[in-house]
């Protein structure tokens, strides 16, 4: 299965601060994701990564708060936009190889604002 | 909209004991039901199953899907502490984003010595 990369691994930001997470998979994947998992609670996907368009959003999630931007099939990014200590949470980037595959997942940034 | 519902939430059993976790299912269009187990950090891949009736192995784990009664469990025998976990069922569907999945809240599982 593919190596997932996330950095940073963790961060301590300023509310009303930007913070961009990048994810790097070892080889060409299909599809790339990016989850949030709020304190105590399971994953909840924010967003698919489109390589070469604009990302598809979940409901209560806005390009706005949330630029994800894929300009190749190895690599993501999802920006955390004028941050509050409600956006505090561990992001997720996983990766699917193909239609029927599982999808993996990176060891996921640590977010806490203050 | 996908939802998963597991059960029980947490669970503690000595080490040695077998355990049988659930997760029940409502998705729009289905394709998988995978589970991940969860320690630290990122939720490790256990199991992907597409199939009913069909078991899925590894080591002491095990798996089975039920389309027809919409439910998978994962059993785990001769539990060891390292098997100490959060396990996390999620679907894959179209109610879940175009291809992204949709998890439960997990079983969040203890293993005594």
């Amino acid at each position: 299965s593919a190596v997932i990369s996330q950095k940073p691994s963790r961060d301590i930001c300023q509310r009303g601060t930007s913070l961009t997470i990048q994810c790097q998979v070892d080889s060409q994947v299909t599809m790339m994701f990016w989850y949030r998992q709020q304190p105590g609670q399971s994953l909840t996907l924010i967003a698919t990564a489109n390589q070469g368009s604009e990302a598809t959003y979940e409901s209560g999630f806005v390009i706005d708060k949330f630029p994800i931007s894929r300009p190749n099939l190895t690599f993501s990014t999802l920006t955390v936009s004028n941050m509050s200590p409600e956006d505090s949470s561990i992001y997720l980037c996983s990766a699917r190889q193909g239609t029927n595959q599982p999808q993996h997942f990176g060891d996921g940034t640590r977010l806490s604002i203050l | 909209e996908d939802k998963v519902v597991q059960s029980p939430l947490s669970l503690v059993v000595h080490e040695g004991d077998t355990v049988t976790l659930n997760c029940s299912y409502e998705v729009t269009n289905f394709r998988s039901l995978l589970w991940y187990k969860q320690e630290k950090k990122a939720p490790t891949f256990l199991f992907m199953l597409t199939s009913s009736g069909i078991e899925k192995k590894s080591g002491r784990l095990s798996s089975i899907l039920d389309k027809k009664e919409l439910f998978s469990i994962l059993n785990i025998t001769a539990t060891q502490t390292g098997d100490s976990a959060i396990y996390l069922c999620a679907v894959d569907g179209s109610g879940g984003g175009a291809d992204g999945l949709t998890f439960g809240k997990g079983t969040h599982l203890i293993i005594q010595p």
